[in-house]
Formats: C-alpha cells, structure tokens, sequence
C-alpha cells in the first residue's frame, strides 16, 4: 500500500495562476484533510470531506477550492494564486478511529 | 474557543535526560488529545493518543483536565528522539484536528 500520495512535491507559480493539488488515498479511506503548514503556526485545516461527493470548510478556505468525486482522491485548487499562499500543504486521511494518515506534503511557491 | 497551545518553540536537551513537551488546551466538550511528530525529512505520523493510554518509543502523555494539559514526557531523551512534535486536538465526529505551533526536539550528544 502507498498510504497517502501527493501530487506534485514541488511547485513554483506566479501571482494570478492556477493549480490542483492531487491527495490519493488506497486505504479506503472515508475521511480525508487538506492542511497548511506555516512557521509559527503549526497546521491548519483548509478544507475537509466526510465521503465522496461531500466537502466542507476548514479553518483557512479563502482562496481554495476541493472537490472529492471519487473516494480516494481528494483535489485542493488554486484559482488564483497569492504569494500568502505560499506554504507547504498536507493531505490526510482517516477513518472514524481519529488518526489521520498523512501525505509527504507539496511545498508552493506563489512570486 | 477551541485552542492548543504548544509554548515553547524549541526544546534542547542532552542525550540521558528527561523531556517534557508541553501542551495546554481549550475545549468546551470531552476532548481527544494526540501526539503528532515530524523526523527530519518524514511525514507527520502519529506518535500516541490518550485514549490508548500507551507508550511508544518510551514516551507518556497523561491527559489532566483540571489543567486542560496533554504533557508529553520521557525519562531519558535519545538521539532519535530528535523532531517536530505538535500537540492536536480533535473536534467531534468528523475527527478535524487543530494543532498547536509545535516543538522542536533537538536531542544533543
């Protein structure tokens, strides 16, 4: 099993650009997290999804979008980037037995 | 509101030494308390919760709701110990989890 998988590593946009971030999941899992990771202030939930078909807010949504069509993936987009954006996001998963299963992490870049 | 507070940004004890990470909280329900850390160049996993009441890798946190803390100890520190440790808080049944800033374990020789 891979666990958690996250697409792409590494990214650098300009102001203004898009993009998807892809999670994957082979856990089967139902639950699945987007979070930054900022210095300073730990990790915060932007966006989260209770089952496919369904998403939710976080803590920090302004600016992301997700979307959860098929259980095993979960999608955070960018419409338009701002260098705030700029920060190192995690995907997780779960089930209802509380721990989350993390991704390696994407680092963005927003100039 | 609901909060975890991790106060010390860096934590630096010699090799044999005891640790203790603290973390406070605020919750106004029954709180599930856990113990994330980050290796160097590793994803965030899950070291304990207190629900389990375990110790992994020879560490103990022992849930004190008079003092809304989630401590996280260890009677001799190793090299290995070395990490990221964030404290989180999950709400409810859909299992979001708010995280403190984190603590840097840096176990010195």
């Amino acid at each position: 099993n891979a666990g958690v998988t996250q697409t792409p590593k590494f990214r650098v946009l300009k102001t203004g650009q898009s993009m998807t971030l892809l999670c994957a999941q082979d856990m089967n899992h139902e639950y699945m997290y987007w979070y930054r990771q900022d210095p300073g202030m730990g990790l915060r939930l932007i966006h989260y999804s209770v089952g496919e078909g369904t998403t939710a807010k976080g803590e920090v949504p302004d600016g992301y979008n997700v979307s959860r069509l098929k259980k095993q993936n979960f999608l955070l987009g960018l419409e338009s980037a701002a260098p705030s954006q700029t920060s190192v996001y995690f995907c997780a998963s779960s089930t209802s037995s509380y721990e989350q299963y993390f991704g390696p992490g994407t680092r963005l870049t927003v100039t | 509101a609901q909060r975890v507070t991790q106060p010390e940004k860096l934590l630096s004890v010699f090799k044999g030494a005891p640790v203790e990470l603290k973390c406070n909280y605020s919750y106004s329900g029954s709180p599930e308390l856990f113990w994330y850390v980050q290796y160097s160049r590793q994803r965030l996993q899950l070291l304990l919760r207190h629900i389990s009441r375990e110790s992994i890798k020879g560490f103990t946190a022992d849930l004190n709701k008079g003092e809304t803390s989630f401590h996280l100890k260890k009677p001799f520190a190793q090299e290995e110990d070395s990490a990221m440790y964030y404290c989180a808080l999950s709400r409810g049944a859909t299992n979001k989890l708010i995280f403190g800033t984190g603590t840097l374990l840096a176990v010195q020789p």
